[in-house]
């Protein structure tokens, strides 16, 4: 079993609509999750972050931690054509190792 | 543009041979992170150095070696290669030691034939 699982999609929406992108994982030390966003042929950018459980909203953006569950999510609300691309969540504990392990990574694809 | 830049871009080489990546974190930056994206694997965590030290290893294979110099740039050295080896090489880089944001490079397309 991966530390962290992700569906890889493709998930197609169409434009404004709430999209929900989630990671489940197993290692309990994760303290530190992060939500990346891909371009193809582009690095990763760091989109937002957040230390232990609990919400974070940056415009459209709502990043939420849910350790009870192993299982944190990415919301997009008004989705965007731009908005089209892969989305990797990231997660590292907080002690002990400072290795960062991404998911496979989410395709998302709004259509206009 | 994140201000880290990795040379060259694409990569043919063949099986057995040895190839050198090369990374320019941003201004300022200490630590260099050394990842491989695959299709079937995702984004996985090679290798971080700090400040000219290695701080942290993941699924590197012996295979692989890293450096990173005195003026902070790094290089990522891949040996015997396999085809398996084909996949993006990404360097990332941060001010700190454990910081949540990393900056990526643009990636080398490295192909094994």
């Amino acid at each position: 079993q991966k530390e962290v699982e992700q569906d890889p999609g493709p998930l197609s929406v169409p434009e404004g609509a709430i999209v929900s992108l989630n990671c489940t994982y197993s290692n309990s030390a994760f303290q530190y999750f992060m939500w990346y966003r891909q371009y193809s042929r582009k690095g990763p950018e760091l989109l937002m972050y957040t230390y232990s459980s609990g919400n974070k909203e940056d415009g459209r953006f709502t990043a939420q931690v849910d350790k009870s569950s192993k299982y944190i999510s990415l919301f997009i609300r008004d989705s965007q054509p731009s908005d089209s691309a892969t989305y990797l969540c990231a997660m590292r504990a907080t002690s002990g190792t400072y290795k960062y392990i991404f998911g496979t990574g989410t395709r998302l694809k709004v259509l206009a | 543009d994140s201000g880290v830049t990795q040379t060259p871009k694409h990569l043919i080489t063949a099986t057995g041979q040895r190839v050198t990546l090369r990374c320019s974190p941003r201004s300022g930056d200490l630590s260099v992170y050394w990842y491989q994206q695959s299709l079937d694997q995702g984004l996985q965590f090679l290798i971080q150095y700090y400040n000219g030290e290695e701080r942290a290893k993941g699924n590197i294979l012996e295979r692989f070696s890293a450096q990173q110099f005195p003026d902070l740039h790094s290089e990522l050295n891949l040996s015997s290669l396999e085809l398996g080896d084909s996949a993006l090489y990404f360097c990332a880089s941060s001010e700190g030691l454990t910081p949540y944001e990393q900056y990526f490079g643009p990636g080398t397309r490295l192909t094994v034939t």
